[in-house]
C-alpha cells in the first residue's frame, strides 16, 4: 500500500532539547512537506522540498532545520531555539510544481515541558 | 502576502442540516483552490477546483469557484455525525508547489 508514514505518533520531550521527527513515502514524489498545526491555526509551512539534496524555507522555518538526502525520507529537527516547540506536525508529498494535491501523514504530536 | 479566510471559524449543527463553509483568497498568480477534511490526524483531499462556476461534487459535498470574487464554498447536504471535522481550504499558485491554507472551519455535527 502507498502512503505517507510519520513516526512516532506521540513524543515528549525536555525543553533545551533537540528532536527528530520521521517521515517516510513511498509514492515516489517528489516533492514533499513540513506543516505546523496549532489549534484554530490551520496548517502553516515549515520547510519543503522539491528534489533530493535541495529544500527551501517556508513561513514558519525559524528553530526547524531538515535534510533531503533520498527521495523517500524528509525528517524533520525541532532544535531547541524554537522558542514553542508543542504542535502537532504534518508532513505531506505531492508529485511536483503545480500539482497541488498534498498527500498528508498522520502526524506526529510532540510535547515539550 | 497571500491571504486564504474561512468562515465561520467554527459551526454547530444538528443532523439532517444543510451547511455552507466559505472560504475567500487573495493571492497572486492564482492557479487552484484545494478543500481538506480533517477528522483526527491527517487530512483527507476532498476537491480541487480550477474554473469559475463548475461545481465539483462527491454525494452529499459540492464545491464551487467564483474566480471574479475570489472565494469558494462547499455545501455539505443533509449533514451526519460522520461529518463532524475541521475542513480546511487551501490554494496554490502558478509556478510554486507549495500550498496556502485557511484556518480551518471546525464543524460539530450533533444527532
Amino acid at each position: 500500500d502507498g502512503g505517507i508514514t510519520q513516526s512516532p505518533k506521540y513524543l515528549f520531550r525536555k525543553e533545551g532539547q533537540n528532536v527528530t521527527l520521521s517521515c517516510e513515502q513511498n509514492l515516489n514524489h517528489d516533492a514533499m512537506y513540513w506543516y505546523r498545526q496549532d489549534p484554530g491555526q490551520g496548517l502553516r509551512l515549515i520547510y519543503y522540498s522539491q528534489i533530493v539534496n535541495d529544500f527551501q524555507k517556508g513561513d514558519i522555518a525559524e528553530g526547524y532545520s531538515v535534510s533531503r538526502e533520498k527521495k523517500e525520507s524528509f525528517p524533520l529537527t525541532v532544535t531547541s531555539a524554537q522558542k514553542n516547540p508543542t504542535a502537532f506536525y504534518l508532513c505531506a508529498s505531492s508529485t511536483g510544481t503545480n500539482t497541488y494535491e498534498q498527500y498528508f501523514g498522520p502526524g506526529t504530536r510532540l510535547t515539550v515541558t | 502576502e497571500d491571504k486564504v479566510v474561512q468562515s465561520p471559524l467554527s459551526l454547530v449543527v444538528h443532523e439532517g442540516d444543510t451547511v455552507t463553509l466559505n472560504c475567500s483568497y487573495e493571492v497572486t498568480n492564482f492557479r487552484s483552490l484545494l478543500w481538506y477534511k480533517q477528522e483526527k490526524k491527517a487530512p483527507t483531499f476532498l476537491f480541487m477546483l480550477t474554473s469559475s462556476g463548475i461545481e465539483k461534487k462527491s454525494g452529499r459535498l459540492s464545491s464551487i469557484l467564483d474566480k471574479k470574487e475570489l472565494f469558494s464554498i462547499l455545501n455539505i447536504t443533509a449533514t451526519q455525525t460522520g461529518d463532524s471535522a475541521i475542513y480546511l481550504c487551501a490554494v496554490g499558485r502558478w509556478g510554486y508547489s507549495t500550498l496556502t491554507f485557511g484556518k480551518g472551519t471546525m464543524l460539530l455535527v450533533s444527532p
